[in-house]
């Protein structure tokens, strides 16, 4: 069963910092990953899916890598913003036929200060 | 661009009650899914549906019902309530098998 982990919980950083997210998945057969950010209070918004014969993916100041044999994506946020306060959240797809479920980390709160 | 709508936005429901999540979207996604979240957990399906007319049950299908019968719509039926089912419930969709999935704003519900 495919299990996903995102260290650490909550994160606060200063504004204009570049930083580093963090998720970790058990089974090495994904298919994609998915980068969302949840407001409070709101859906959940896609940012950057990342299929697993790509290694990488950029949007803007977004930047999400993928390493299949590590088991590890990594989302990076260049120059943030208070803007980009949110939980981020990833999600693993599996691997074969029927597997239509996403297995989403509990998120990382990201807090920007001004 | 209205996406994934979900309606009611909250609700409050007697334990034993019943009632209809509705989800609807305009994007012609044949893929259809519906999540529950709770607090510090990651989400959880429910159940999902591959084109109208089919459905099967996710990994926390207990207590849930669904239907599909248009392309459009893709309602989540709670039937006697009960206080596990206090949750957040978001609706989803996506163009493709596993592809990038587009969530609704969530049905705030709880049982008391």
């Amino acid at each position: 069963k495919q299990e996903v982990t995102q260290i650490p919980a909550a994160l606060s950083v200063p504004e204009g910092e570049n930083l580093v997210l963090n998720c970790s998945f058990t089974d090495s057969a994904i298919y994609n990953l998915q980068w969302f950010r949840q407001d409070p209070g709101k859906g959940l918004t896609s940012l950057l899916l990342i299929q697993s014969s790509q290694r990488e993916q950029t949007s803007g100041r977004l930047n999400a890598s993928l390493d299949k044999s590590s088991g590890r994506s990594t989302l990076y946020i260049a120059a943030s913003q208070p803007g980009d306060s949110a939980t981020y959240l990833c999600a693993g797809s599996l691997s074969g036929a029927g597997s239509y479920q996403l297995t989403f980390g509990k998120g990382t709160k990201l807090s920007v200060i001004p | 661009n209205a996406g994934v709508t979900q309606t009611p936005k909250f609700r409050i429901l007697k334990i034993g009650q019943s009632m209809t999540l509705q989800c609807a979207q305009d994007m012609n996604h044949n893929y259809m899914y519906w999540y529950r979240q709770d607090p510090g957990m990651g989400l959880k399906l429910i159940y999902y549906s591959v084109g109208a007319g089919i459905t099967d049950k996710g990994e926390v299908p207990n207590g849930y019902n669904v239907s599909r019968s248009t392309t459009e719509d893709f309602p989540l039926r709670l039937e006697l309530a009960a206080p596990s089912q206090t949750s957040v419930y978001f609706c989803a969709s996506s163009y493709s098998d596993r592809g990038q999935a587009f969530f609704g704003q969530g049905t705030r519900l709880t049982v008391v």
